[in-house]
């Protein structure tokens, strides 16, 4: 079983409409955790990051993290085209490395 | 102020052969990370040096290896290539050492294609 768990998607959503993007994982003293958002023959880049449980939102993303049921979750509103690419969900183990989710691909269609 | 930047970006190897990448940091930076991405494993953790130390490693094999030179750029090392092992490396620095909080920057990665 990995320590992260994403579903791989494909996701497809038309323009406007609310993403949901979810991540769990098995290990409690996991922390610091992330979203990265990964375009096409790109590397990833860093979307948002929380430490505690709740919410933190930035325009149009919010992450979400609830460390009693291990769950984090990143919801994208009025969702665009350009936010089509794989989304995947980071955090650190108490050994210091950054461990990934499998990443979903998110396809915005006009 | 520059990226991450990996070079070279494309490579082409035959089983057996070896090969090595190289990953100039964020100037600054010096901690310098390596992962390994493939769509049946996603983003793996290979490796972290910081000020020319390896920090931290991921559960590859000893063919895989690096080092960091005093200006932080680093370089890995892969020998005895298998056909497994083609794939996206990317490199990514932060400032200071992985772990607690530091937002690590990615390069574009090399593509790795092992015939």
């Amino acid at each position: 079983q990995k320590e992260v768990e994403q579903d791989p998607g494909p996701l497809s959503v038309p323009e406007g409409a609310i993403v949901s993007l979810n991540c769990t994982y098995s290990n409690s003293a996991f922390q610091y955790f992330m979203w990265y958002r990964q375009y096409s023959r790109k590397g990833p880049e860093l979307l948002m990051y929380t430490y505690s449980s709740g919410n933190k939102e930035d325009g149009r993303f919010t992450a979400q993290v609830d460390k009693s049921s291990k769950y984090i979750s990143l919801f994208i509103r009025d969702s665009q085209p350009s936010d089509s690419a794989t989304y995947l969900c980071a955090m650190y183990n108490q050994g210091g490395k950054l461990i990934f989710g499998q990443g979903t691909e998110l396809s915005v269609k006009p | 102020k520059a990226g991450v930047t990996q070079t070279p970006r494309y490579l082409i190897k035959t089983r057996g052969q070896q090969v090595t990448l190289s990953c100039s940091p964020i100037s600054g930076h010096r901690s310098v990370s390596w992962y390994q991405q493939t769509p049946g494993q996603g983003l793996q953790f290979l490796f972290e040096y910081f000020s020319e130390t390896q920090r931290n490693k991921g559960n590859f094999p000893g063919r895989f290896s690096g080092r960091q030179f005093s200006n932080s750029r680093s370089e890995m090392n892969v020998s005895t290539l298998e056909l497994g092992d083609s794939a996206l490396y990317l490199c990514a620095s932060s400032l200071e050492a992985a772990g607690s909080y530091n937002e690590q920057f990615f390069g574009p990665g090399t593509r790795l294609t092992v015939l």
